[in-house]
């Protein structure tokens, strides 16, 4: 089945402890990006790659890191999380972007609490 | 850069009524997509419109793409309990290396 699996579902941590969100996706994609929701403001870009080792800072990256060894994963790394980090976390990927409507394919989130 | 505003924000209706709901921007876009997301889940592609002017019916749901490319909208006919959830637009502009912008969402909960 072609999905984009993200890892955990549920996080809660503490201020400063270094963690990271795991995305998988199996349909080959060349391109892949994470998103943060929150209520009222809609899907914030956080990082986005184009293809392995190509990664470029979406429109919110501060306080993230992201990688690209391979073409099916794209980890999102919180070196030093903030409060204002909590949030809904999205990962998706699809096939090269050319703005002409490729589909985005979703994993099914991240909860992220930081205490 | 909030590119996508969506109005309204919260909507909720009978069983049976039809409804519209609105993105709108100052950006030309090459392409616009809606979205429908439930909860606990990701977001799912419903359309993707590319052309000014463009109407797209997937069932119930009407989409249209204004013609100078800077809004769309999306018309819902006798909306079912089913339809309830978030709705996002997102749209593409070369200026932006083709990267998809969200709007800020429409949460419609269509009552029974």
């Amino acid at each position: 089945e072609a999905q984009v699996t993200q890892n955990p579902r549920y996080l809660i941590t503490v201020t400063g402890k270094k963690l990271t969100v795991t995305c998988s996706q199996n349909m080959n994609h060349e391109y892949m990006s994470w998103y943060r929701q929150d209520p009222g403001l809609g899907l914030r870009q956080i990082y986005y790659s184009m293809n392995v080792e190509v990664t470029d800072k979406g429109d919110v990256p501060e306080g993230y890191k992201v990688s690209r060894k391979e073409k099916r994963n794209f980890p999102l790394i919180l070196e030093s999380p903030s409060p204002n980090q909590t949030s809904l976390y999205f990962c998706a990927s699809s096939p090269l972007r050319t703005g002409k409507g490729e589909k985005l394919f979703f994993g099914s989130g991240t909860q992220l609490s930081v205490l | 850069t909030q590119l996508l505003e969506q109005s309204p924000q919260f909507l909720s209706i009978q069983e049976g009524e039809n409804l519209t709901v609105y993105c709108n921007s100052s950006s030309v876009f090459s392409s616009l997509q809606w979205y429908r997301q439930e909860p606990g889940e990701g977001p799912v592609l419903l359309v993707t419109v590319v052309t000014g002017g463009e109407v797209k019916k997937l069932k119930r749901l009407t989409f249209q793409f204004g013609d100078a490319r800077k809004d769309s909208s999306l018309h819902i006919t006798a909306a079912q309990t089913g339809d309830t959830g978030l709705y996002l637009c997102a749209g593409a502009t070369p200026n932006t290396g083709n990267q998809f912008y969200f709007g800020t969402g429409t949460s419609l909960t269509v009552i029974p």
